[in-house]
């Protein structure tokens, strides 16, 4: 029972080049979301999505673009990295009746993630 | 703009002492989360308050919500070393049964140290 998980763990890049993150959930969530947490403003929230096919702006999407093709997946981008976007991120999912079922989100392990 | 805050951001602690975080939030909102985090690691849950005047307990920390104050607490009794991390409160954004999507405004986070 995998529950959220982040790939990779740690990645450097340099300026101006792009990467993928990949999320992966394996409990039947239908809502996922990709935070970022820096020191002192603990997370917040880039981008989110309700279910497949569909993705929506959180507080701080500028730079970043998602995707999800499948419901198991969702996929964090940057197009051209920027030293602002040197941080930790993390994946969240839950249940589409969270708060039914008063249920927390879940957490992968996270993505340190340096901009040179 | 919701806005999420939390005091005090660093709190150093003897064992055995007691002392209280404090979380403030701007807008109505009926539900609100504590996690824990540990360095380098995951978002831990500790407790979903759903209604005012809800109160948790697990082991050494309770934490309340007065929704009519925009105001939780997390309280610490008898810290042990095993307490230490950072714990962050954060709010469900829609207000009262409202769609929010499950999306979450944090706190910047406390982060205890407790000596021995």
């Amino acid at each position: 029972n995998a529950g959220v998980t982040q790939t990779p763990k740690f990645r450097v890049l340099k300026t101006g080049q792009s990467m993928t993150l990949l999320c992966a959930q394996d409990m039947n969530h239908e809502y996922m979301y990709w935070y970022r947490q820096d020191p002192g403003m603990g997370l917040r929230l880039i981008h989110y999505s309700v279910g497949e096919g569909t993705t929506a702006k959180g507080e701080v999407p500028d730079g970043y673009n998602v995707s999800r093709l499948k419901k198991q997946n969702f996929l964090l981008g940057l197009e051209s990295a920027a030293p602002s976007q040197t941080s930790v991120y993390f994946c969240a999912s839950n249940l589409r009746d969270s708060r039914k079922y008063n249920q927390p989100q879940h957490f992968g392990d996270g993505t340190r993630l340096s901009i040179l | 703009e919701l806005k999420v805050e939390q005091n005090p951001l660093f709190l150093s602690m003897q064992e055995g002492k007691n002392y209280t975080i404090y979380c403030n939030y701007s807008t109505t909102s009926d539900r609100l989360y504590w996690y824990r985090q540990d360095p380098g690691k995951s978002l831990e849950s500790l407790f979903v308050l759903l209604s005012n005047g809800a109160v948790k307990q697990e082991g050494r920390l309770m934490a309340s919500l007065d929704t009519k104050a925009r105001l939780s607490t997390l309280h610490i009794t008898a810290a042990v070393h095993d307490l230490s991390a950072t714990y962050f409160c954060a709010v469900d954004i829609a207000a009262y049964g409202g769609t929010s999507y499950g999306k979450l405004t944090f706190g910047q986070g406390t982060i205890l140290t407790v000596h021995p």
